[in-house]
Order: C-alpha cells, then sequence, then structure tokens
C-alpha cells in the first residue's frame, strides 16, 4: 500500500494559519471517516490531535481544526505558535482493513 | 493513565529476526482494543506494520505480511512484534501504539519507541 502524500514542508509566521494537506485515494481518505492526525516533537512519539476527520481529543488546542474533501485531508493549525513546530502526520484506514500515514509535513515556525 | 512502553535488542543481525515487546499497563490487552506496531525509519514518515485485536485475530501490512507476526501474552499484559529476514531497510524506530472502540481509528496511546538497527 502506498503512503499517503504529504508536502513535505511547511512555514508560517507566529499568529498566521497555515494549512497542510494529505492527499490519498478512493481506497483510504475517499471512502473512510477514519482519518487522523498526529503531531511528532523531536525524539518523542506521536500525539493524536485529530481523529475521526475533524474531531479533537480532550486536551488538544482547539487552534487545531481538519477537514476532509474527496481523497484530500487537511489540518489547519491556527495562530502558530513556536510549539507548533513540530512533524505533522495523517493516517487513513484502507480498503483492505489495514492503515496507512503520510510521509509527515515538518511545520517550522518563523 | 495508560502507559507503553518497547523493548527488545537494540542491533539485529542481516537476515536475522527482529524481537520487540510492547509492555502495556493502566489498561488490560483483553479489553476490546487493538495494538498495533508502528515503525519510523530515520528522518522519514510513520509505517503501519498491523496489530492484533483481543481476541487474537491479526491483521498486517501487505508489504510486510509474509515476514510479520505479532502476538499477545494475556498473562503478562503484553504485545510482542516479530520480523523475520531482516535487512538494513529494517532499520528503525519502533512503537506501538493503541486504538480503542470508542475511538476506532485513532491511534491514541503510544510508547516511547525503541531503535532497532540492522547491522552485521
Amino acid at each position: 500500500q502506498s503512503a499517503l502524500t504529504q508536502t513535505a514542508s511547511v512555514s508560517g509566521s507566529p499568529g498566521q494559519s497555515i494549512t497542510i494537506s494529505c492527499t490519498g485515494s478512493k481506497n483510504d481518505i475517499g471512502s473512510y471517516t477514519y482519518v487522523s492526525w498526529y503531531q511528532q516533537h523531536p525524539g518523542k512519539a506521536p500525539k493524536l490531535i485529530i481523529f475521526d476527520v475533524t474531531e479533537r481529543p480532550s486536551g488538544v488546542s482547539d487552534r487545531f481544526s481538519a477537514s476532509k474533501s474527496g481523497n484530500t485531508a487537511s489540518l489547519t493549525i491556527s495562530g502558530l505558535q513556536a510549539e507548533d513546530e513540530a512533524d505533522y502526520f495523517c493516517a487513513s484506514y484502507t480498503s483492505r482493513s489495514t492503515w496507512v500515514f503520510g510521509g509527515g509535513t515538518n511545520v517550522t515556525v518563523l | 493513565q495508560v502507559h507503553l512502553q518497547e523493548s527488545g535488542p537494540g542491533l539485529v543481525k542481516p537476515s536475522g529476526t527482529l524481537s520487540l515487546t510492547c509492555s502495556v499497563s493502566g489498561d488490560s490487552i483483553s479489553s476490546s482494543n487493538w495494538w498495533s506496531w508502528v515503525r519510523q525509519t530515520p528522518g522519514k514518515g510513520l509505517e503501519w506494520i498491523g496489530e492484533i485485536y483481543h481476541s487474537g485475530s491479526t491483521q498486517y501490512n501487505p508489504s510486510l505480511y509474509r515476514r510479520v507476526t505479532i502476538s499477545m501474552d494475556k498473562s503478562n499484559n503484553q504485545v510482542s512484534l516479530r520480523l523475520n529476514s531482516v535487512t538494513a531497510a529494517d532499520t528503525a524506530v519502533y512503537f506501538c501504539a493503541r486504538m480503542t472502540s470508542t475511538w476506532y481509528g485513532a491511534f491514541d496511546y503510544w510508547g516511547q519507541g525503541t531503535l532497532v538497527t540492522v547491522s552485521s
């Protein structure tokens, strides 16, 4: 199975909003609402920040929001802060009853 | 609080077998959850390896299924990973992660990860 496609890197200034895209196919993102997003700081484990396409776990900042259209899911970080500098990964369920992750997007706060 | 901890050899010889254990505390692996293994090659993305359900049923990444086995030891509340015939391409940080039936589709707890290097 092929990894979901993410932009390699995105940058923004503090306070700005940025959007990360995650493109799959009709066999994963396009057919299921089991899309999630993870934040990973260097040397740390991934942290769940979005599940079920748009839902935030308790404790996750409401500056993180997400959506899906067709085969593409998107994560938006509003009011960018220095602590948001990290790698972000998307994940989706697939038609083969497996899970697939994206290649990751490095977010830099300028 | 749920805690997952991976353990195992940090160095495996080419063609050998990679064996890791995920010790779970704060939750029972016999509960209605899925327990996955995910790996991350240095500087790269995440790759889902496979999962095991509390019933013992498993699902594997099609690209790895011929070489991988995930099992559970309910008496010790541990989930294990075995990957056969390893090569340098299997060098990665290996994570175990939980997915619940309540939040199906979300890996909500992760271990800290353990680096496994394949080298002679």
